[in-house]
């Protein structure tokens, strides 16, 4: 069975700074990762994701994440952090044989302050 | 173009009401799924499709019953209403990826905007 855990609900930064958002998976076999981002009252859109080719991903909008197996982690980050990007971000793991079937975590609330 | 749509947008309704919420992709894709997402914002799958088929069926009242009249549309039908039915629902669509087979798992899904449903 695959679990995602998203540590904070609520991460604030300043525009310009460094946005850092975590992403801990369980997973019984190797994992497929997903993070999307959710703009207020839209569905829901692919920032990256990670299929078992390199462990570093470049998405969408600057940001990236990195899967790291011991750690069992998919943190995701973007070097400078704009206005634009304040919105909800949901880390997602699917495996071989799931048929697809995404298990998202609780979602983190980004915001920017000027 | 808008890829995945659903209607309506915004649905409000009494409890013990039938409703139904409508979703087309118009990206050729092969699976559709429904998503409900919680006042927490928390989202669960809630049924899949593939090729018109039921592959996904998570546990869900049987008050809610998918239809896939082609594999371009996927509806969403809620009898007897109840307020704890009050939530968004998604609709979402993805291709199976050649050689991969439908266990792929990976493949990327879309997402349409979302039809917010309210219980009173």
């Amino acid at each position: 069975a695959q679990s995602v855990t998203q540590l904070g609900s609520h991460v604030s930064v300043s525009e310009g700074a460094l946005v850092l958002l975590r992403c801990n998976y369980s997973s019984s076999v190797p994992p497929y990762l997903f993070w999307y981002v959710q703009y207020p009252n839209q569905g829901l859109q692919l920032l990256l994701k990670y299929t078992s080719a390199a462990t570093l991903v470049k998405g969408i909008n600057g940001f990236e994440a990195e899967f790291k197996k011991s750690e069992t982690s998919f943190h995701l980050t973007k070097p400078s952090a704009h206005m634009s990007d304040a919105a909800e971000y949901f880390c997602a793991v699917s495996a071989p044989g799931s048929q697809g079937n995404l298990i998202f975590g609780k979602g983190t609330k980004l915001s920017v302050k000027p | 173009d808008t890829a995945v749509s659903q209607t309506p947008k915004y649905l409000v309704t009494q409890m013990g009401n039938d409703k139904s919420i409508k979703c087309e992709q118009n990206l050729g894709h092969d699976t559709m799924y429904w998503y409900k997402q919680d006042s927490k914002k928390f989202l669960k799958i809630m049924f899949s499709y593939n090729n018109k088929e039921l592959i996904i069926n998570e546990t869900v009242p049987n008050r809610f019953s998918p239809k896939s009249p082609d594999k371009a549309h996927l509806n969403l039908h809620i009898n007897s209403l109840e307020l704890g039915d009050s939530a968004v629902y998604f609709c979402a669509s993805s291709q199976t990826r050649r050689g991969t087979g439908l266990a792929g798992g990976y493949n990327e899904q879309f997402f349409g905007p979302g039809t917010r449903l309210t219980v009173l």
